[in-house]
């Protein structure tokens, strides 16, 4: 059964910096890999998806990798703003975007 | 514009009392799924549909019960609901076809059984 684990589970930083969330999955045979976010009390809003063929993604000032063999992801936000501040998830898809599994999710507090 | 409807937002219960979370989307998708959301355990998936008349069971589908008649709505019913089932609670859709096909979510109804 599929498992993702996300680290750090919380993190907070001086605006300006540039930040690396992890998302860790155990089976590598998915078809994609999707990045959410989701403020308080509000929905999940899609920022990004890597396909299991692809590397990386890139959306303005993010940047998401995948290494399926190893079962990693990383999100990687540059020069971070509190607009930013919120809980990114990541979720595999096991079977053509009906078979999402999520990681608990990172809380980010980006300070002014 | 394209999205996903969950009503009501809110509500609380009492245990027991027949309830019913409606969804819709707009974007004929063929795939829809429920989806709770609790502290420390993230997403879980509840049930989910391929299409029209076609449902299955996610990782929790214990206490709960969906049906798919039209491609637009995807109902969640909870036949006698118990504090366990006090949660947040979200639909989403897709195509349900690709690898490029993205999940679009609803805003969430937030569920008190008391």
């Amino acid at each position: 059964k599929q498992e993702v684990t996300q680290i750090p589970a919380a993190l907070s930083v001086p605006e300006g910096e540039n930040l690396v969330l992890n998302c860790s999955f155990t089976d590598s045979a998915i078809y994609n890999l999707q990045w959410f976010r989701q403020d308080p009390g509000k929905g999940l809003t899609s920022l990004l998806l890597i396909q299991s063929s692809q590397r990386e993604q890139t959306s303005g000032r993010l940047n998401a990798s995948l290494d399926k063999s190893s079962g990693r992801s990383t999100l990687y936000i540059a020069a971070s703003q509190p607009g930013d501040s919120a809980t990114y998830l990541c979720a595999v898809d096991g079977n053509y975007g009906q078979n999402f599994v999520f990681g608990p999710g990172t809380r980010l507090s980006v300070l002014p | 514009e394209a999205q996903v409807t969950q009503n009501p937002r809110y509500l609380i219960t009492v245990t027991g009392k027949k309830l019913t979370v409606t969804c819709s989307q707009n974007m004929n998708h063929e795939y829809m799924s429920w989806y709770r959301q609790d502290p420390g355990l993230g997403l879980r998936q509840i049930y989910y549909s391929m299409n029209v008349e076609v449902t299955d069971k996610g990782d929790v589908p214990e206490g709960y019960k969906v049906s798919r008649k039209e491609k637009r709505n995807f109902p969640l019913i909870l036949e006698s609901p118990s504090p366990n089932q006090t949660s947040l609670y979200f639909c989403a859709s897709s195509l349900g076809q690709t690898s490029t096909d993205t999940q679009y979510f609803g805003p969430g109804t937030r569920l008190t059984v008391l």
